[in-house]
């Protein structure tokens, strides 16, 4: 159960595109499409921004968007603003009941 | 509205033991899957246990596996995590979430410190 691979930080101009990318194995990433993606700001709790790879929850900004190839999933974060700025960590299922998370990404609107 | 409230977090010296709970309100408990996800200062999150609505199916991470308990009283609409022979490593914000095609709803989190 080791934490999936996600760069430990991102940085963006405002309106920019960014893309975190989230690199697990076969077991996990590659053989699910249990990825879910979660922005959390300090001090608050997780929210739930892509879930299912690709699907957006009610009320979650079209900006976001997610998608998977092989053992790698990635959420792109489109015409940045500053209230993006947070932690974005990804998740997968991992089989057998269990999940694990990414190591996550610290995202800077400069 | 759905809302979920974690309590029980504290100061625990190493080989100690902590029950957390986790009161749902605003959605049918029964019929959803229950998570605790935890927060090392300054870390990632991870996952560390699950249980099924009917409490028929436990999960656990395998750092906590032995040692960790959950347990649900969909009566209570309440969700519960026994910890026992805590370690310093297991310092942590525990968040109690809810599981429905990825982890929609969580709790504020509480606060497990485990130091001598």
């Amino acid at each position: 159960q080791s934490a999936l691979t996600q760069p430990a930080s991102v940085s963006g101009s405002p309106g920019q595109s960014i893309t975190i990318a989230c690199t697990g194995t076969s077991s996990d990433v590659g053989s699910s499409n249990l990825v879910s993606w979660y922005q959390q700001h300090p001090g608050k709790a997780p929210k739930l921004m892509i879930y299912e790879v690709n699907k957006r929850p009610s009320g979650v900004s079209n900006r976001f968007s997610g998608s998977k190839s092989g053992n790698t999933a990635s959420l792109t974060i489109s015409g940045l603003q500053a209230a993006d700025e947070a932690d974005y960590s990804c998740c997968s299922y991992a089989g057998t009941g269990t999940y694990v998370f990414g190591s996550g990404t610290k995202v800077t609107v400069v | 509205e759905v809302q979920l409230v974690e309590s029980g977090g504290g100061l625990v010296k190493p080989g100690g033991s902590l029950r957390l709970s986790c009161a749902a309100s605003g959605f049918t408990f029964s019929t959803y899957n229950m998570n605790w996800v935890r927060q090392a200062p300054g870390k990632g999150l991870e996952w560390v246990s699950s249980i099924s609505s009917s409490g028929n199916y436990i999960y656990y991470a395998d750092s906590v596996k032995g040692r960790f308990a959950i347990s649900r009283d969909n009566a209570k609409n309440s969700l519960y995590l026994q910890m026992n022979n805590l370690r310093v490593d297991d310092t942590a914000v525990y968040y109690c979430a809810r599981h429905d095609w990825g982890f929609d709803y969580w709790g504020q989190g509480t606060l497990v410190t485990v130091s001598s």
